[in-house]
């Protein structure tokens, strides 16, 4: 069964508008929460790292103050895309490392978003 | 730097095997992920290997030569829904996975 949980799977909304996607490890504690983004027919770009209790760690050319990451539990780490444009329109994963030893990522399902 | 190289795209035949090569070059390494992505959908983990040699799971088998920086994930006995893109992921001494850009796979009748 699933073990991180992705919510909304899916958002059409007007541009100017914030969306916020949740992102909940269901049955593993994760202080390290990956947000990855991913054009249609590419490879996933790592966004940023978010850390349970501090701030996000973003990647470069990844704008802080447009998609805010707010890592306030052990099981749930949130992304808000600010004032969403079209070009914002993506496909946006969620991922939780499993701190127990030799543990994979575990991908939510994915949002996609888009903005009209 | 950090890279990870894998083929763009292979194409097999239903009923064969496959294997996808993947190298990679890490600060640091704590492991090889395989990971299968179907078109719209987020990636789901197929394979693990931090030792060197073959881990086989049913169809799917994963190698690593760490001394090589290789590893590949052989498929076999294709089926049609085999079909997807295949990531290779290398995690680094800050345990962060360093993506490739991923094998996308065509499975023919």
């Amino acid at each position: 069964g699933a073990v991180v949980s992705q919510h909304p799977s899916w958002v059409i909304c007007k541009s100017g508008t914030s969306v916020k996607i949740e992102c909940r490890s269901l049955d593993f504690q994760a202080t390290t929460m990956f947000w990855y983004r991913q054009f249609p027919k590419q490879s996933l770009m790592l966004m940023a790292t978010s850390n349970e209790g501090s701030k996000a760690t973003y990647e470069q050319g990844v704008e802080k103050d447009k998609f805010l990451i707010n890592h306030a539990s052990l099981t749930l780490s949130t992304l808000t895309v600010t004032s969403a444009h079209p070009e914002d329109s993506s496909f946006y994963i969620c991922s939780a490392r499993d701190l127990r030893e030799n543990q994979p990522q575990h991908f939510g399902d994915g949002t996609r978003l888009s903005i009209l | 730097g950090q890279n990870i190289d894998q083929p763009t795209e292979m194409t097999a035949t239903e009923g064969a095997i496959v294997q996808i090569n993947c190298t990679y070059q890490t600060s640091g390494f704590n492991g090889l992920f395989w990971y299968q992505q179907h078109a719209g959908e987020a990636p789901t983990f197929l394979s693990y290997n931090v030792l060197d040699g073959l881990e086989e799971k049913g169809r799917f088998s994963s190698f690593l030569s760490r001394s090589k920086g290789y590893s590949y994930l052989l498929l076999k006995e294709l089926q049609m829904k085999d079909s997807a893109s295949y990531l290779c992921a290398a995690m680094d001494s800050n345990y962060q996975l360093i993506w490739g850009a991923g094998t996308k796979l065509i499975i023919k009748p």
